[in-house]
């Protein structure tokens, strides 16, 4: 089984839906986080969590919200989706018992029309 | 603010060819560097990390890469590249004082037979 699974895989939704993408993970790590990738731009942080009472902006984080649920669940939303915001998105997470290697979801592809 | 340059956008090689991937950060402190390898369709996979010690570190699948601390750079190599290597390939880096990972912009590698 995936350690990192994130639900869903794809989605197509139109502009000014609420959208809920979620992550979960089975390798006990205390931090997580949310990327978008973008063709020619690398991945950026949207937000990550170093616990769950701790949730902290990356540097794209305007149009999105996060909920740490659990140690194990990290949710991204985008509260009224846009166009712009059509992409890759990636979760992953990392530990001080893996050298803070960060371990990554296999995306979700998400389409605003 | 820490940034992570990636030169080479798109590389085209030939089976048997070698192969080097360039990657230069800023940041003035001490790092840990990471190359992570995207196969198409498929989530970021480790290929190799470096954090202290011998500055040239082998990963899986016959890749390497040099620490060159006077330069700035994190160059990947490989001696013959195959055609599974075909994947996007991505520089990152974290100051020892953050576990934010900054990632390069990726360089796509198409190998053809």
């Amino acid at each position: 089984d995936a350690d990192v699974t994130q639900t869903p895989r794809n989605r197509i939704t139109k502009t000014g839906k609420r959208i809920m993408l979620e992550c979960s993970q089975t390798k006990g790590h205390d931090r997580m986080y949310w990327y978008r990738q973008d063709p020619g731009l690398g991945l950026r942080l949207i937000y990550y969590s170093f616990d769950v009472k701790d949730i902290n902006k990356g540097e794209i984080s305007d149009g999105y919200s996060v909920s740490r649920q659990a140690q194990a669940k990290f949710s991204l939303s985008l509260e009224s989706a846009i166009p712009n915001q059509t992409a890759l998105y990636f979760c992953a997470t990392s530990d001080l018992r893996d050298s803070w290697e960060q371990f990554f979801g296999p995306g979700t592809r998400l389409t605003v029309l | 603010a820490q940034s992570v340059s990636q030169h080479n956008h798109h590389v085209i090689l030939s089976e048997a060819a070698s192969l080097e991937l360039g990657c230069n950060y800023s940041y003035g402190g001490t790092v840990n560097l990471f190359w992570y390898v995207q196969y198409p369709g498929q989530h970021l996979q480790l290929l190799l990390k470096y954090f202290s010690g011998d500055p040239l570190v082998k990963g899986i699948k016959g890749f390497e890469a040099e620490f060159i601390k006077s330069k700035f750079s994190f160059n990947l190599r490989k001696p013959s590249v195959q055609w599974s290597d075909t994947a996007e390939y991505f520089c990152a880096v974290n100051a020892r004082n953050t576990d934010k990972l900054i990632f390069g912009t990726g360089t796509r590698l198409q190998v053809f037979p």
